[in-house]
């Protein structure tokens, strides 16, 4: 089975300084991918980030980078320069593929990101 | 191009009462999966439909069930409904099945009373 551990319930940052989110996962599968996404107050899942199980590379996205660990099961989120409108619940999740033919995200509990000005 | 949209944005049921909830893809998008999320926790996978087949179901009762249309437009019906069903439902596309990103609409907010 699957697990997503997200830490860190709240987290807090200065406007325009770097942030680090954590998350670790478990997993028997060889092959799996790794997600980050944003939940405003509005709700709506907003995708920031992907990484391939078999990607030699971090992942990037503009301000948005995933440091992809392997051998320690860990993919956390790094945003630099942290903006106001960052403030949301940020989300970890592994797909993975699964019988039927679909793909299958396990989230994590989340982590809430404040930015002070 | 219009993201992904459904309806409607709350709603309100007592105990017993069944409830449907609509969703449109992203245009192309052939793939539409449901979650639940309740408060304070990550979304929980219900289905996933392709061309309109049932390809993958999560951990939820049969008060659950949905469907899919030919223009790839989904509905999520749930029966019965108990006062744990409180929760977002969020309607999330992708291109295709195996598509390793998905695109999530601003969700229905169901409360049961």
């Amino acid at each position: 089975a699957q697990k997503i551990t997200q830490t860190q319930p709240g987290m807090f940052v200065q406007e325009k300084e770097a942030v680090t989110l954590d998350c670790t996962y478990d997993t028997s599968d060889p092959s799996y991918g790794l997600f980050w996404y944003k939940q405003p107050s509005s709700g709506e899942m907003i995708f920031l980030i992907y990484q391939g199980s078999y990607d030699q590379q971090n992942a990037t996205e503009g301000r948005y980078s995933l440091n992809f660990q392997k051998a320690r099961k860990s993919a956390n989120l790094v945003i630099s320069a942290s903006q106001l409108g960052d403030s949301a619940m940020y989300f970890c999740a592994m797909g993975r593929s699964a019988s039927g033919g679909s793909y299958i995200p396990t989230f994590g509990r989340g982590t809430s990101l404040i930015v002070h000005p | 191009d219009a993201g992904v949209t459904q309806s409607p944005t709350h709603l309100i049921k007592t105990r017993g009462q069944q409830v449907t909830l609509r969703c449109s893809p992203i245009s192309g998008h052939k793939s539409v999966s449901w979650y639940q999320q309740v408060l304070g926790q990550g979304p929980q996978f219900i289905f996933q439909y392709y061309e309109k087949e049932e390809r993958g179901r999560g951990n939820f009762p049969d008060r659950f069930s949905a469907r899919q249309f030919p223009n790839y437009s989904s509905e999520l019906n749930v029966n019965a409904l108990l006062l744990g069903d409180s929760a977002l439902y969020l309607c999330a596309s992708s291109l295709e099945l195996a598509a390793d990103t998905q695109y999530f609409g601003p969700g229905t907010r169901l409360t049961v009373l």
